[in-house]
């Protein structure tokens, strides 16, 4: 069952403006992940932020992690045409290596 | 990370068949999962297929409707038999890597007619 919760559901911004998104998840998790998909193809994953981590960077990409309130966010700076796609967030619900997805966020940035 | 391939990419089906969709990994992998992403939808997760033993469901699957086999740490396969129109999604498998990543393949997108 699906364990996460995006908003926005869409996101529509400039080139160059700053982008983020934000998961909520209903359990306790070890760890939390950011994947993207374009349009009709496979997840290529981002990021992975652990329970004990607040905060990691990859790149353009800053993820930040709110265990007490069980959220993340996804931070894009500086966004370019190329990163149009949807964005999910997953959560290994703390029971095993299964992963629940979130409902995702359609990120379109406009050149 | 791991490199996923699977098998067709897309097809597209009358109701009332069946079809397989292979997966294939270029390592060994002790854990191999399935999903289905409906249309516009986020991915749900089917099954876990370990090597060796019965694949565990989530709720809502059933494994008359999805068998799943696991010979080896390299393949598995998923079958979405006796296809309806609501069958009609994208079906990914994905591994767990060393590193608690879990890494995807391209999907198969299934149209059923």
């Amino acid at each position: 069952s699906q364990q996460g919760e995006e908003d926005p559901q869409a996101l529509s911004i400039q080139e160059g403006e700053n982008a983020t998104m934000n998961c909520s998840y209903k359990t306790s998790i070890n760890n939390l992940q950011w994947y993207r998909q374009n349009s009709g193809r496979g997840l290529v994953h981002l990021i992975l932020i652990r329970s004990n981590e607040r905060e990691k960077h990859s790149g353009r990409l800053r993820v930040t992690l709110d265990t007490s309130k069980k959220s993340s966010s996804l931070l894009i700076t500086a966004s370019r045409a190329a990163d149009t796609a949807s964005y999910f967030c997953a959560t290994d619900a703390n029971t095993g290596n299964q992963f629940y997805f979130g409902t995702g966020t359609s990120l379109t940035v406009i050149p | 990370s791991a490199v996923i391939s699977q098998k067709p990419s897309r097809d597209i089906c009358q109701r009332g068949t069946s079809l397989t969709i292979q997966c294939q990994v270029d390592s060994q992998v002790t854990m191999m999962f399935w999903y289905r992403q409906q249309p516009g939808q986020s991915l749900t997760l089917i099954a876990t297929a370990n090597q060796g033993s019965e694949a565990t469901y989530e709720s809502g699957f059933v494994i008359d409707k999805f068998p799943i086999s696991r010979p080896n740490l390299t393949f598995s396969t998923l079958t979405v038999s006796n296809m309806s129109p609501e069958d009609s999604s994208i079906y990914l498998c994905s591994v767990l890597g060393g590193t608690d990543t879990q890494y995807f393949g391209p999907g198969t997108r299934l149209t059923v007619l």
